[in-house]
């Protein structure tokens, strides 16, 4: 089955500053990526996500970038702001039986520094 | 609030005791799933219901859990002689088959359990 490492599990950025967060994936054949946030208390939020023909895309403040070849896949965060701590987890879809089976990271919790 | 709903937010048991919790999808979304998280780790899949038939099971999903979605609209997860090691938050999200590639799935608060 698919096997999604995210990293780092932790950083800290100081408020203003640009995020990284870095993930990769063992299936060629998973096709959609989507990036969630989890704020304490709450289920996950998709913020953006990425489609295997597709190699960037980009929303306001936030940008994914993908990899085929190399099965890897960024999110970028710039300018952070206080209200950009949270969990944030890649995950890797790929289709299974008429569905888009979804496997999730191990998240990364940024800690922005006012 | 037309988000999905789970309840309750929160269950503490006693090991041995069975515990059955409930998710409301968005109300036009024929998929369901159920996932489990643990501290510090991503949702892990369970199992996924499209309308009312369950089309598959992760192996994570041992012969004491079951889930139900009899009319195809909210789902009940039932966890029976509950173990320390079902300890964790059980998160539920829907979708809509014709949303197609994207599938975006929309992930419900979650039910934490802690079992004694």
């Amino acid at each position: 089955g698919e096997n999604v490492e995210q990293h780092p599990s932790t950083l800290s950025v100081q408020e203003g500053d640009s995020a990284v967060i870095k993930c990769t994936y063992s299936d060629s054949a998973s096709n959609y990526f989507p990036w969630y946030k989890q704020e304490l208390g709450k289920g996950p939020q998709l913020i953006i996500d990425i489609r295997s023909n597709v190699g960037e895309k980009k929303d306001q403040r936030i940008a994914v970038t993908l990899n085929k070849t190399a099965k890897h896949f960024s999110l970028h965060i710039t300018e952070t702001q206080p209200e950009d701590s949270a969990v944030y987890f890649c995950a890797a879809s790929n289709p299974q039986g008429g569905y888009q089976k979804v496997t999730f990271g191990t998240g990364t919790k940024p800690h922005v520094i006012p | 609030d037309t988000g999905v709903s789970q309840n309750p937010r929160h269950k503490i048991t006693k090991r041995g005791q069975n515990v059955t919790f409930r998710c409301d999808p968005i109300s036009e979304h024929n998929r369901l799933y159920w996932y489990r998280q643990t501290l510090g780790q991503g949702p892990e899949f369970l199992t996924y219901f499209q309308n009312e038939a369950q089309l598959e099971k992760s192996r994570l999903l041992s012969d004491r859990f079951s889930a139900e979605r009899p009319k195809g609209s909210f789902s009940t997860l039932e966890i029976q002689r509950t173990e320390q090691g079902d300890s964790a938050m059980y998160l539920c999200a829907s979708s809509l088959r014709s949303q197609g590639l994207r599938n975006e799935q929309f992930f419900g608060p979650g039910t934490r359990l802690t079992v004694l």
